[in-house]
């Protein structure tokens, strides 16, 4: 049953801590999109990757935010230091191409107090 | 500028009545379209996508959309509405000239016994 697997689910966490996500792509598949969801805004478009290179980062805060992929098989976004407007809701899709759907994760729910 | 637009945030209908969700893209040239659904805590699920192949798309749990370049929209409807219907709903572009997937502001389905 291939999924795309987002750790941790929920995390908790004090204002200026370093937060990191971590998302498992289903494998095979060669893009990788983040994606913040908040009520206010909606669903958001982070970051996304097609073959492990960065192609468009430009929703992403870039004093404080990063994302990256080690390798083909794990990406990851990172907050530091994290702040109360990080709130949200993260979620980590991949696909096979651009005319693909992508496959959500389950996200990762991030509370900053 | 907006790539896709949801008309109504929010729509209650009765069980068993039509469901109409609306969905407009500003693009010259047909992108490619999604609809995805999603249940409370849960990631984003594909229920159609349209990839310039038959503009009448049928997707899953009775679901279908149609694709209109005239009109831009790329409705989704049901016939029937189920209490299991109740959930958000969004509607995704690709546009032709970009990678990205970018999604609409999302519409919440009632559906009242």
């Amino acid at each position: 049953d291939a999924r795309v697997t987002q750790t941790p689910r929920d995390k908790v966490t004090e204002m200026g801590q370093e937060v990191t996500m971590r998302c498992q792509p289903i494998l095979g598949h060669n893009t990788v999109f983040w994606y913040r969801q908040t009520m206010m805004q909606g669903l958001e478009l982070l970051a996304y990757f097609r073959n492990r290179a960065p192609l468009d980062d430009s929703g992403m805060p870039k004093d404080r935010f990063s994302a990256e992929m080690p390798d083909a098989t794990l990406a990851t976004l990172k907050i530091q230091p994290s702040e109360p407007r990080d709130s949200a809701v993260y979620f980590c899709a991949s696909g096979w191409d651009r005319a693909t759907e992508a496959f959500f994760g389950q996200g990762t729910r991030l509370t900053v107090v | 500028a907006q790539s896709v637009t949801q008309l109504g945030s929010h729509v209650s209908v009765s069980e068993g009545a039509l469901v109409l969700l609306r969905c407009n893209y500003s693009s010259s040239v047909p992108p490619y379209l999604f609809w995805y659904v999603q249940y409370p805590n849960q990631g984003l699920q594909l229920l159609l996508k349209y990839t310039s192949a038959a503009t009448l798309v049928k997707g899953i749990n009775g679901f279908e959309a149609e694709f209109k370049k005239s009109e831009t929209s790329f409705h989704l409807t049901k016939p029937s509405a189920h209490m299991s219907d109740a959930a958000e709903y969004f509607c995704a572009v690709i546009l032709y000239n970009n990678n990205d997937m970018r999604f609409g502001a999302g519409t919440r389905l009632t559906v009242k016994p």
